[in-house]
């Protein structure tokens, strides 16, 4: 799978939207690409994902660009309950084996009011 | 709730003890998996299960040993674990490997 590039951290004003950026320059047609973040001492929770085309759901909308280099999560009015780390994931959904879900270090994103 | 639960959420254990940690399915989904999370460390995964067949087993020592006795159901047993093994351990599932994963709140675990 191929390897993703995050910040580290990113702060973002309560009420405001919080672009969170992802790099997967070496993506492949096939592979898929995921959010999910993680508040602090809890399971990982899936937000979106997409392939080729943006999406959009009750949490976040998820941008790819046309090139599919690179993706942006938007949440559009963020929480204090939005502070936690995001990770940006690129798979390939495989059909006979493991799902590869490879998480790196992330981007923790903190909400200040 | 993610419909994936998890028991206990908290586990301490000695190295000698064996103790094992459940993990069940409401999302009626065919693919379960152990994960495990070490301070300031990603995720690792350590087991697949599909279909109640184990398909993955990421290199994981013989101390920890999987059980799926159904789609619904996954159990880690632990035995003679270190002190390095204390962790958070997650379990997840899938409709099938292609799919979405969805974790459950995962199992503190600390060996003494």
């Amino acid at each position: 799978d191929a390897k993703t590039t995050q910040p580290t951290s990113m702060d973002c004003a309560e009420g405001r939207a919080a672009n969170l950026p992802c790099n997967h320059s070496t993506i492949s047609g096939n592979e898929y690409v995921y959010w999910y973040r993680q508040i602090h001492s809890q399971g990982p929770q899936y937000i979106i994902h997409g392939l080729k085309n943006n999406e959009t759901n009750e949490m976040a909308s998820l941008i790819i660009t046309e090139d599919r280099k690179s993706s942006t999560l938007i949440l559009p009015h963020a929480t204090l309950r939005d502070t936690a780390v995001y990770y940006c994931i690129v798979r390939v959904a495989r059909n006979n084996a493991g799902n590869m879900l490879t998480f790196g270090g992330g981007t923790r994103l903190m909400v200040k009011p | 709730e993610t419909g994936v639960t998890q028991t206990p959420r908290h586990l301490v254990m000695g190295m000698t003890n064996k103790k094992s940690l459940k993990c069940e399915q409401h999302l009626g989904h065919n693919a379960m998996y152990w994960y495990k999370q070490s301070a300031k460390k990603p995720l690792e995964l350590m087991f697949v299960y599909s279909l109640e067949e184990r398909v993955e087993n990421n290199s994981v020592p013989s101390r920890f040993s999987p059980e799926c006795p159904n789609s619904s159901h996954l159990f880690l047993h632990l035995h003679t674990l270190q002190p390095e093994d204390s962790a958070l351990y997650l379990c997840a599932s899938s409709q099938d490997p292609r799919n979405t994963i969805y974790f459950g709140e995962g199992s503190w675990l600390t060996v003494v």
